[in-house]
This record gives structure tokens, sequence and C-alpha cells, in this order.
């Protein structure tokens, strides 16, 4: 069976710093990829997809970068985190086709001090 | 530009109860549409998914339905338990260009079952 492993669950960095999140998903090969970030009371907006090794697209502009170096790995970045990077940040897997169904990470826990 | 609307934002209904979960989009060219579940700082569990050329979904206490032409999907949860509150999400996955169909999610339903 799929699964999918994101960590940190929970992390506190202070402003300016670096950030590196990283999901990896197992029991599939050549999944399509995405980071979403859900603030409080808001709902899930999403930040990049991939579709393959090296290949991603941005939804939004900011102040993340994403990377996918192996087929089943994804990483979520940043040079300097700002207040406003806080949140709640969701990794999730599909297979490749229209009328697939998506699987979602327990979540990483960011807040900027 | 696709919109999902969730009503209501929180419900809170006493153990044992049956209940509706509404959720509706704006534009109806979708391939699918997904319910998830959410308990508080954990991630998604998947639900239910419909693809767009059905009509529900059933799973142990759980029916989903889709009504793709009006624009609206309920949940229905039969014979509600504590168990059962959560946070109720709803994606639709668009028609795109793109390889990778994203999807867009409604803002939740809270849910609140009281023992």
């Amino acid at each position: 069976s799929q699964t999918i492993h994101q960590w940190p669950a929970t992390l506190v960095q202070p402003v300016g710093s670096p950030l590196s999140l990283e999901c990896t998903v197992e029991g599939t090969s050549n999944p399509n990829l995405y980071w979403y970030r859900q603030a409080a009371g808001r709902g899930l907006q999403l930040l990049f997809y991939s579709v393959g090794i090296g290949q991603i697209s941005s939804e939004v502009p900011q102040n993340l970068s994403a990377s996918r170096p192996q087929d089943r790995q994804f990483i979520l970045s940043s040079k300097k985190l700002l207040l406003s990077d806080s949140g709640f940040y969701l990794c999730a897997w599909s297979t490749r086709g229209a009328y697939t169904e998506a699987f979602f990470g327990q979540g990483t826990r960011l807040t900027v001090v | 530009k696709q919109e999902v609307t969730q009503i209501p934002a929180a419900l809170s209904v006493p153990e044992g109860e049956n209940l509706v979960l509404n959720c509706s989009f704006t534009d109806s060219a979708i391939y699918n549409l997904q319910w998830f579940r959410q308990d508080p700082g954990k991630g998604l569990t998947s639900l239910l998914l419909i693809q767009s050329s059905q009509r529900e979904q059933t799973s142990g206490r759980l029916n989903a339905s889709l009504d793709k032409s009006s624009g609206r999907s309920t949940l229905y949860i039969a014979a509600s338990q504590p168990g059962d509150s959560a946070t109720y999400l709803c994606a639709v996955r668009k028609f795109s260009s793109g390889s990778a169909r994203q999807l867009t999610f409604g803002s939740g339903t809270q849910l609140t079952v009281l023992p």
C-alpha cells in the first residue's frame, strides 16, 4: 500500500532563517506531488505541484520554493523565512491521470517567530 | 475561476443524529469531487471520491452525493458519534490543460458531535 511521510511535525523558526520541509511517498511510482498551505480559518492553498523529477510549477508568488530531486521526494524550502510564512503545510500525492484521488501527509506546523 | 463553498461553517449535534454537510461549486467542469476529514492539527484523510459520472458513493455510515449540473454535493453521516467530530472538507478536481489537475478546496465544516 502507498504511504506518505512528512516531517518535521512541528517547527519553530526565527525570521530570516532558512527552511526545509521534506515529503516522501512510498509504494507508488511517478506520482504527482503537491505542497499546500492551510492558514488559520482559511481553506487550503496550493503552493507547488510537480509531475516529475525536476519539474516544478508554482501557483502563487511567494518566499518559498520547491524541488523534486527524486521521483518520490518533494522538498519545500525558503532561504529567509518571513512571519507571514507561518502556517500548516501539507504534502499530497496522486497518481497520474484526471480521475485520480489525492492523499495527504500529516502536515507540518510552522511557526515563524 | 472555480470556487467551492461549504455550509454551514460549524455544526453541533447530539450523538445519534443523522446529519448532512453541504458543498457547492461554481464550475461544473470537474473530473471528480473528494470529501476529506481533518482532525485538529492533523493532515487530511480521504473519505469518499465521487467521479463526475457518478451520483453517489457510500462507505460505512457515510454517503456522498454529487449533482454536477447544479454544482452541489452532500455528505450524509448516519447515526453520528463523538468520534465523528472533526472538520470536513470537500474539494473538486477541475478540468485543466495542465497534466496535474489541481484540487480546489472549500473552507470546511467543523462538526462537533455531543455525547
